[in-house]
């Protein structure tokens, strides 16, 4: 069965602007976590969705936010961006909820730059 | 492909040697462990986890030793490939249903 799918893969903004990036989790997952992963910081836990509710949620500031849909695909958006938010961010899904219940499936990321 | 860290500490093994990649932990809460692998340009994939009631987990090729006392993790790869190479994290989860990763470590393979 098809893996976790993000899109787009890479994008780039300019300072203040806003980005949408999308996430289709595995068929049956109804799990879906954000992470941004940076050199300088690795891989930082941003929110989780679990039946269209965030269940968790990391310290990022509020211009970072997400949503899932009925059918569990999910989406995360950053509004008037920095520099600092370039990074690669990346979604992964279970089955369950919380990273206790079982494995993360990782989709490849979407690289953001923001110039 | 995806550059996942510039100034990752770097394991450098020869194709059929073991390895051993080592990981403290920060959390005396956390309970269970997780061991990814992130090849340049994909996404993290799961290699192997352990709950803190163990100390010993045994995979294909891999085993994962947990040392609570010292929070330490490690993770040994055993005839280690070419296709192992990869940068290696370690998560923990301290209750709290999110993960918090390692730095990682880069591991590199050489004929």
């Amino acid at each position: 069965k098809a893996g976790v799918t993000q899109t787009p893969r890479y994008l780039i903004k300019t300072r203040g602007q806003q980005v949408t990036l999308s996430c289709s989790p595995i068929s049956g997952h109804r799990s879906v976590s954000w992470y941004q992963q940076t050199p300088g910081q690795g891989l930082q836990f941003l929110f989780e969705y679990f039946s269209e509710t965030q269940r968790n949620k990391g310290n990022f500031p509020g211009r970072f936010s997400g949503r899932q849909f009925s059918n569990s695909r999910s989406e995360m958006n950053v509004s008037t961006l920095e520099l600092g938010d370039s990074a690669l961010y990346l979604c992964a899904s279970s089955l369950g909820q919380g990273a206790r219940t079982g494995e993360l499936f990782f989709g490849e990321g979407s690289r953001l730059t923001v110039l | 492909g995806e550059s996942v860290g510039l100034h990752l500490p770097t394991l450098s093994v020869q194709e059929g040697d073991n390895s051993i990649i080592n990981c403290a932990y920060s959390n005396s809460a956390s309970d269970y462990f997780i061991w990814y692998k992130q090849e340049s340009g994909k996404g993290p994939q799961f290699i192997i986890d352990i709950r803190s009631n163990m100390d010993k987990r045994q995979g294909q090729r891999v085993t994962v030793l947990l040392n609570k006392t010292v929070k330490h993790l490690s993770l040994q790869i055993a005839a280690t490939q070419p296709g192992d190479s990869a940068v290696y994290f370690c998560a923990e989860n301290p209750y709290t249903d999110k993960l918090i990763f390692g730095t990682g470590t880069r591991l590199q393979v050489f004929p």
